[in-house]
């Protein structure tokens, strides 16, 4: 069945980049857009945005636009979200989804912890 | 960016009765793109409905979406003990994607 295998939890200082990776499996790659979706403690699902891994294009929510990098390596099926200049209310559960707009799939989250 | 706002933002039901949870969108949703998702505690969400109403794959047929333009409904025919959960809406008519807050279902 299809497989979104994220990496293990970070714990970062304010103004650091994290990178997180999201391995797919089971199904073609490059067929299915992949959004990142983050959960601060507590709180509700928020957007950040998609990649295309066909083409590598990309559409991040304005909020993030210039602190977000999403990328994908399609030999290893393999997606990336980088978040740079981190401060402490990035602190959230990070999730991968496959999806064109909805989402059908989910990773299983990484905690991101930004802390001094 | 449309803002969806969902209703109540606790519902107190039991098992075995019909739970009906409100979306409300600041503006009209492009075709019914609207989809719901149930989150369990430490659980990534679980996508319900799609479509306003097409249910996703091995979804039971207790739950039912409805709706159009700024107003959605998920409706869940018969509580059962799994199903107490949080639920969100989500619209992809429009960038950029957005989610309701979210509805808390707990047990009576």
């Amino acid at each position: 069945q299809v497989q979104l295998v994220q990496s293990g939890a970070e714990v970062k200082k304010p103004g650091a980049s994290v990178k997180v990776s999201c391995k797919a499996s089971e199904y073609t790659f490059t067929g299915h857009y992949m959004h990142w979706v983050r959960q601060a403690p507590g709180q509700g699902l928020e957007w950040m945005g998609w990649i295309n891994p066909n083409s590598g294009g990309t559409n991040y929510a304005q909020k993030f636009q210039g602190r977000v990098t999403m990328t994908r390596d399609t030999s290893i099926t393999t997606a990336y979200m980088e978040l740079s200049s981190l401060r402490s209310d990035d602190t959230a559960v990070y999730y991968c989804a496959r999806g064109g707009y909805y989402a059908d799939q989910w990773g299983q989250g990484t905690l991101v912890t930004v802390s001094s | 960016e449309i803002v969806l706002t969902q209703s109540p933002g606790t519902l107190s039901l039991s098992p075995g009765e019909r739970a009906t949870l409100s979306c409300r969108a600041s503006q009209s949703v492009n075709s019914g793109c609207l989809a719901w998702y149930q989150q369990k505690p430490g659980q990534a969400p679980r996508l319900l409905i799609y479509g306003a109403s097409s249910r996703a794959t091995g979804i039971p047929d207790r739950f039912s979406g409805s709706g159009s333009g700024t107003d959605f409904t998920l409706t869940i025919s018969r509580l059962e003990p799994e199903d107490f959960a949080v639920y969100y809406c989500q619209q992809y008519g429009s960038s950029p994607i957005t989610f309701g807050q979210g509805t808390r279902l707990e047990i009576k």
